[in-house]
């Protein structure tokens, strides 16, 4: 079956950094496109970061443009996350996510939690 | 920038029907998904494509898009249908996805 297992959460501080990885395993990773989705504690959904499956095209939120870079190693089954010039707004539970064909995340992990220690 | 806006909270006795509403901007020209999240959980798509079910949804989950409004609709609702509840497009141009801000079910 479909699993998703996130890693490398943790306590970051202001302006640090931060590699999530996403373990895939249960169908082709290579075939498929990735998402990476956040939430804040106590607030919704909201999605960061996009990448298609040879990795040749990504996509950012507006919010994490710039700092947070994603990429797949289809070798490793595994999808990152790098996280930079992090701060307090980047506290949130991160998931990465399938990317379903009609534009939907039809498989979820369990999520990394990111929070923030000043 | 397009924004889907859901009502905070629905509530509904068991056995009851909830409608669950998205609005935005002309959004019955879009492809609308739907997730449930449980406390503690990951999300769980339920609908995708405005109208299709997951393998594994049952047939009690449904959805309906027209106009400005999209709606997710669970029949005979039950104590565990109790979640958030989240919509959620895809503009394909600019390759962005964007979600509601979410709705609570409270099964009353």
């Amino acid at each position: 079956q479909v699993q998703l297992v996130e890693s490398g959460g943790g306590v970051v501080q202001t302006g640090g950094s931060l590699r999530l990885s996403c373990a895939a395993s249960g169908f082709t990773f290579a075939v498929s496109p990735m998402h990476w989705v956040r939430q804040a504690p106590g607030k919704g959904l909201e999605w960061v970061a996009f990448v298609s499956n040879d990795g040749s095209l990504d996509s950012y939120a507006d919010s994490v443009r710039g700092r947070f870079t994603i990429s797949r190693d289809n070798s490793r089954n595994t999808l990152f996350l790098q996280m930079n010039s992090l701060g307090a707004d980047d506290t949130a539970m991160y998931y990465c996510a399938r990317h379903r064909e009609e534009g939907s995340f039809d498989y979820w992990g369990q999520g990394t939690l990111v929070t923030f220690s000043s | 920038s397009y924004v889907l806006t859901q009502p905070p909270s629905v509530s509904v006795a068991p056995g009851k029907t909830a409608r669950i509403t998205c609005g935005g901007d002309n959004i019955g020209r879009k492809s609308v998904h739907w997730y449930q999240q449980k406390p503690g959980q990951a999300p769980v798509e339920v609908i995708y494509s405005t109208t299709d079910r997951p393998s594994g949804i049952p047939e009690r989950f449904s959805g309906s898009n027209s106009g400005n409004t999209a709606a997710l609709t669970i029949s005979r609702v039950e104590a565990g249908d109790e979640a958030d509840y989240y919509c959620q497009v895809w503009d394909s141009v600019i390759y962005h996805w964007l979600f509601g801000g979410g709705t609570k079910l409270t099964v009353l």
